[in-house]
C-alpha cells in the first residue's frame, strides 16, 4: 500500500528555517517523480516545487514564490523526500503535502497525497 | 504562467442532480488538465487526467471532457459522498497551476 507521512511542521519567526520530511511507503521513490503542495488556511491548492524521478537526475523545478528559498531534495536510501524552507515569510504559512506523480495520458499528475503538515510563520 | 480559471466557486444541489463544473485556461494546455477533490481536513484525492480519463477506483458518475483551454467536470448523479471541494490542475507547463476551487454544497 502506497502511503505519504509528512512531518517537521511547526511554529517558526519570520526570517527562519524549517525541514519538512516525507515519508514513502509502499514504492521505489527514486522510480517517482514527487511534489510538494502547499494550501493557506481555509484557502485554494498551490503547488510548490518538484523533483524528477533517478532517469531524469532528480532535476527539480519551483514556484517563483518560493525559488530561490525552498529547496527539494530525497533520500532515496531511506525513502524520504525532504522540503528545505529558508527564510520564511507570514505568507508562508500553510499546510504542505507531498504528493507522487503517476506518469500517464502523456503527462505527470498527483495520483497518492500525504496527509499534510502545517507550518505557521509568524512572530 | 498559465491561470485557471474555475466556475462556479460554489453551487448548491440536491442528492441525484447533474452537477456541471467549468476550468478554464488562459492559454491552451492540450488535454494536460485533472481533476482533484478534496473533503474538509482532507487531503486532495486524484479523479480524473488526461482531461478526461478516469483514474482507477473512481465512480463512473464523474467524467470530464475538454481540451485546449475549456474543460468541465461533470457528476452525472450527486451522491452524499460527493459533496466536497473540487480543483482543476493543469500539468502543461511550469508553474503548475490550480483553479480557484468549486465548493458543492447540499442544498
Amino acid at each position: 500500500e502506497v502511503q505519504l507521512v509528512e512531518s517537521g511542521g511547526g511554529l517558526v519567526q519570520p526570517g527562519g528555517s524549517l525541514r519538512l520530511s516525507c515519508a514513502a511507503s509502499g514504492f521505489t521513490l527514486s522510480d517517482h517523480y514527487m511534489d510538494w503542495v502547499r494550501q493557506t488556511p481555509g484557502k485554494g491548492l498551490e503547488w510548490v516545487g518538484r523533483t524528477r524521478d533517478k532517469v531524469n537526475s532528480y532535476t527539480t523545478e519551483y514556484a517563483a514564490s518560493v525559488k530561490g528559498r525552498f529547496t527539494i531534495s530525497r533520500d532515496d536510501s531511506k525513502n524520504s523526500l525532504s522540503l528545505q524552507m529558508n527564510s520564511l515569510k507570514t505568507e508562508d504559512t500553510a499546510v504542505y503535502y507531498c504528493a507522487r506523480d503517476l506518469f500517464v495520458g502523456g503527462s505527470y499528475y498527483f495520483d497518492y497525497w500525504g496527509q499534510g503538515t502545517l507550518v505557521t510563520v509568524s512572530s | 504562467d498559465i491561470q485557471m480559471t474555475q466556475s462556479p466557486s460554489s453551487l448548491s444541489a440536491s442528492v441525484g442532480d447533474r452537477v456541471t463544473i467549468t476550468c478554464r485556461a488562459s492559454q491552451g494546455i492540450r488535454n494536460d488538465l485533472g481533476w482533484y477533490q478534496q473533503k474538509p481536513g482532507k487531503a486532495p484525492k486524484h479523479l480524473i487526467y488526461a482531461a478526461s480519463s478516469l483514474q482507477s477506483g473512481v465512480p463512473s458518475r464523474f467524467s470530464g471532457s475538454g481540451s485546449g483551454t475549456e474543460f468541465t467536470l461533470t457528476i452525472s448523479s450527486l451522491q452524499p459522498e460527493d459533496f466536497a471541494t473540487y480543483y482543476c490542475l493543469q500539468h502543461n507547463s511550469y508553474p503548475l497551476t490550480f483553479g480557484g476551487g468549486t465548493k458543492v454544497e447540499i442544498k
